[in-house]
């Protein structure tokens, strides 16, 4: 079946640290892979998107790109800052009538002064 | 644009009582769902509605669990009666997504969660 697993948590990071968040997949077909932000308090936002392989996703500094001969997406930022703690959750969708996503576990991530 | 509403924010219940969460999508957006997010754990969707239609609740526990979206706007997600192990964060989302998009991948818009704790 179709499932998402990412690297456990909880990861903690200085400010301007460089961040890697895993994330591998296995799904039959061609799926979208998405990053969702959680900060605290507050609901699910996207925070990038790539539809097909060796697309970059990229959206306030973070990045990621579809690796299809790896099934990986793993996201990346060069420099964290201490309102990037949040927990990131990563998930991928069928396009089609039937949009549901698969989620992985989410890593929380804190960043320190 | 307003965001997707949920209401209320907390709710604290003993088991065995009942309770209702209520969601207000985005504006024409067709596609509304329910989440339920245990705390450490991913989203899970509970249904899916595609206007005032189910278009998936396999995961929903129809024992206890109902949710209607009756004229294809707003939504309440029903628990009765509640048991410890439905705390969580009940999460709503809803996206674009009208049915002629096959082919397309809409993004699913967040409120901001109720927290349920029971007792």
């Amino acid at each position: 079946g179709n499932s998402v697993t990412q690297m456990e948590g909880p990861v903690t990071l200085s400010e301007e640290a460089f961040l890697t968040i895993n994330c591998t997949y296995t799904a039959t077909g061609y799926p979208s892979l998405f990053w969702y932000v959680q900060y605290p308090g507050e609901g699910l936002q996207l925070l990038l998107k790539a539809t097909k392989a060796d697309d970059k996703g990229s959206n306030k500094g973070f990045e990621a790109t579809y690796r299809k001969e790896t099934t990986s997406f793993h996201l990346e930022k060069g420099s964290v800052q201490v309102s990037d703690s949040a927990v990131y959750f990563c998930a991928l969708g069928f396009p089609g009538n039937n949009r549901k996503l698969i989620w992985g576990l989410g890593t929380s991530l804190a960043v320190n002064p | 644009e307003a965001g997707v509403a949920q209401s209320p924010r907390y709710k604290i219940i003993e088991k065995r009582q009942s309770v209702a969460f209520w969601c207000n999508p985005i504006s024409g957006h067709a596609t509304l769902y329910w989440y339920q997010q245990i705390l450490g754990q991913g989203p899970k969707l509970l249904i899916q509605f595609q206007n005032n239609g189910v278009v998936d609740d396999s995961q929903l526990p129809k024992d206890r669990f109902s949710a209607e979206r009756l004229k294809g706007v707003d939504s309440t997600l029903k628990i009765q009666p509640a048991k410890l192990e439905d705390s969580a964060v009940y999460l709503c989302a809803s996206s674009f997504s009208p049915l002629q998009l096959a082919g397309a991948y809409n993004e699913q818009f967040f409120g901001p969660g109720t927290r349920l704790t029971v007792l």
